[in-house]
């Protein structure tokens, strides 16, 4: 099955403490993108790669890190996390064929306290 | 930048009602597509629109992109409980034709059918 996974779905942590959310497709997808979502923003792209070895920054880039060493990986790196930082975050993915057809994970809902 | 704004933030309707949403862009659209959003939970692809007069069909949700191409509605025909969720547009955030992974999106329209 064709899916995005994400984890952890659910973290709840303290400011300072490092941490990682994992993100991988299944579908040799070229491009990867990491999004928050919060009320009354919408969606913002936070960081973006178009194939591995190469990322760019999205709208909210700050306090985020990401590495894209293998194609079917693309994880979001809090280094010190900050309550600011608490969100509901997806990966998405698409390949070149179906340019506009992003397909997105089920979200990690992210606490900092 | 592209900057999409949507109408309206949310919407009650009694099921087998048809209702539209829509989604205005501050630059020409060269792709225009839709997702929906269930509470909490990714984004699920409905359709894109590329072409000015452009209209698409997914079961019983149809979206169409004006000539001008500067806007997009989505339209529901006979509402069910299961259209319920977020609809959100999206779009290429330098309004240029296709493949930038810079994308921006409207902040949603939250829809909620009453049985």
């Amino acid at each position: 099955e064709a899916q995005v996974t994400q984890n952890p779905r659910y973290l709840i942590t303290v400011t300072g403490k490092k941490l990682t959310v994992t993100c991988s497709q299944n579908m040799n997808h070229e491009y990867m993108s990491w999004y928050r979502q919060d009320p009354g923003l919408g969606l913002r792209q936070i960081y973006y790669s178009m194939n591995v070895e190469v990322t760019d920054k999205g709208d909210v880039p700050e306090g985020y890190k990401v590495s894209r060493k293998e194609k079917r990986n693309f994880p979001l790196i809090l280094e010190s996390p900050s309550p600011n930082q608490t969100s509901l975050y997806f990966c998405a993915s698409r390949g070149w064929s179906r340019a506009w057809e992003q397909y997105f994970g089920p979200g990690t809902r992210l606490t900092v306290t | 930048s592209q900057e999409l704004e949507q109408s309206p933030q949310s919407l009650i309707v009694q099921e087998g009602k048809n209702l539209t949403i829509n989604c205005t862009s501050s630059k020409t659209l060269y792709g225009l597509y839709w997702y929906k959003q269930k509470y909490g939970e990714g984004l699920i692809f409905l359709m894109m629109l590329q072409k000015g007069g452009e209209e698409k069909s997914h079961e019983k949700i149809t979206a169409k992109l004006d000539e001008k191409k500067q806007q997009s509605s989505l339209h529901i025909t006979a509402s069910q409980p299961s259209h319920a969720g977020i609809y959100l547009c999206g779009a290429d955030k330098s309004g240029t034709q296709g493949g930038s992974e810079k994308l921006v999106f409207g902040k949603g329209t939250k829809l909620t059918v009453n049985p």
